[in-house]
């Protein structure tokens, strides 16, 4: 009940496309639900995140948006970029259980010139 | 400019070895991780700590022991290396009061 299934494992998109990835969860205490972006050799570092009060964050060309009666949330990115190639994760928390996150399995995105 | 180091980049060490990695972070935060990072597999919670000298198992703490005697240090011990234990390793901190995580680096450890 505790794990967050992502997909798809790897991308590739043309530059100027749309990218998205997909997690879903099964904890309904779950309440943060953030992504995180990872450069290789980087750690990974926080993207954008969403709390389950809304259904769509949009931060610049990055959307998360959020479907809680199927327990569903997903990244888009729009016109990717070259620079955007990295691994992505999403997550999901709870604000009362001490910062813990469970991470989803990560998706490898690779924008092609 | 917030900041998470450990101590090493790439490790190599053999099988039944004692291991020690190292992680500070300077923003004064309470909440310190450890996570092993495998492909396809994501990042898995080994141990975390919410304050000095306090510390709860996380989903893989099996081989792991830590060990947090200052606020800003958390320590992942590998008791006795194996090469199962071949693997990235990632440290993170937060606020008490927050739940968005800063990562190091990561320490890349190959057992053989």
């Amino acid at each position: 009940q505790q794990q967050v299934k992502q997909s798809p494992q790897s991308l590739i998109v043309q530059k100027g496309g749309i990218s998205i990835i997909n997690c879903a969860y099964e904890n309904t205490a779950f309440d943060y639900f953030p992504w995180y972006q990872q450069f290789p050799g980087k750690g990974p570092a926080l993207l954008i995140a969403i709390r389950p009060d809304v259904s769509e964050k949009k931060e610049g060309r990055f959307t998360i948006s959020f479907n809680k009666s199927a327990k569903q949330f997903s990244l888009h990115i729009m016109d990717s970029q070259p620079g955007d190639s990295a691994t992505y994760f999403c997550a999901a928390g709870e604000y009362n259980q001490g910062g813990k996150l469970i991470f989803g399995q990560g998706t490898e995105l690779s924008v092609k010139p | 400019d917030v900041k998470v180091t450990q101590s090493s980049r790439y490790l190599v060490k053999r099988t039944g070895e004692k291991v020690f990695l190292e992680c500070v972070q300077d923003m004064d935060h309470e909440n310190m991780f450890w996570y092993r990072q495998d492909p396809g597999l994501g990042l898995r919670l080994i141990y975390f700590s919410y304050d000095v000298k306090m510390k709860e198992k996380g989903d893989i703490p099996e081989g792991y022991s830590v060990s947090r005697e200052k606020k800003e240090r958390f320590s992942l011990i590998l008791e006795s290396a194996s090469t199962n234990q071949t693997s990235m390793y990632l440290c993170a901190s937060s606020r008490v009061d927050g739940l968005e995580q800063y990562f190091g680096p990561g320490t890349r450890l190959t057992v053989t």
